[in-house]
């Protein structure tokens, strides 16, 4: 199936540092969606990006869609140690209902 | 306003029993769709739902069926449960073709 690949796999950050992360694949997409999910929970929607080369912010995260259409990218600023959980891109390809999700990000935020 | 519910919450059948788990989407959302979470891993998308029919389906076996109900929530059944059904059964909820899913928290699963 379609493999998104996210880098990377796990981070260990200071809180109030910033994190970057990404997300790849091999096709292109034309909606990029980013989840966190916590232990036991389902995800939870945090951005949505519909158009190439999009910038779009909530609150301290901000991501993008990647100019290829083939990649996306997050950034949270100022961590927080409620950031912590596991981050999850996913993709929806034109034509399909579907969300392709990524292999994760782990961010663990030392206070 | 209640968001995108499931039940059971935890869940443990035999190997080849049958399992029902059950979903209500977020109100004003008509979309359902299912998808499987294994340890580890990022969700994989089994089937949507949409006016009581199976609009998309993923790569899933036979063994796994569904049914959208009038008033919009949503059954995922596996048949003859194997030992690598074991996992997080989640439900997402939407409108029309909308992209935005909006989750609920899940079904645990355990075959044993």
């Amino acid at each position: 199936g379609q493999q998104l690949n996210q880098s990377p796999q796990s981070m260990f950050i200071q809180e109030g540092e910033d994190v970057s992360m990404n997300c790849t694949s091999s096709s292109i997409f034309n909606t990029w969606l980013w989840y966190k999910q916590e232990p036991g929970e389902g995800p939870v929607l945090l951005i949505a990006l519909y158009k190439a080369g999009e910038l779009t912010s909530n609150g301290r995260l901000t991501a993008q869609f990647g100019i290829t259409r083939k990649d996306s990218f997050l950034n949270i600023s100022a961590s927080i140690p409620s950031d912590v959980g596991i981050y999850f891109c996913a993709g929806q390809r034109t034509g399909a209902n579907n969300l392709f999700f990524g292999t994760g990000t782990r961010l663990t935020v030392i206070p | 306003d209640a968001g995108v519910t499931q039940s059971p919450t935890h869940l443990i059948k035999t190997r080849g029993q049958q399992v029902t788990l059950r979903c209500s989407p977020k109100s004003g959302h008509d979309t359902v769709s299912w998808y499987q979470q294994a340890l580890g891993q990022g969700p994989q998308f089994i089937f949507q739902y949409y006016e009581e029919e199976e609009r998309q389906r993923g790569n899933f076996p036979d063994r796994f069926s569904g049914h959208q109900f009038p008033n919009y929530s949503s059954e995922l059944n596996v048949n003859a449960l194997l030992l690598g059904d074991s996992a997080l059964y989640l439900c997402a909820s939407s409108v029309g073709t909308a992209t935005e899913a909006f989750f609920g928290q899940g079904t645990r699963l355990t075959v044993v």
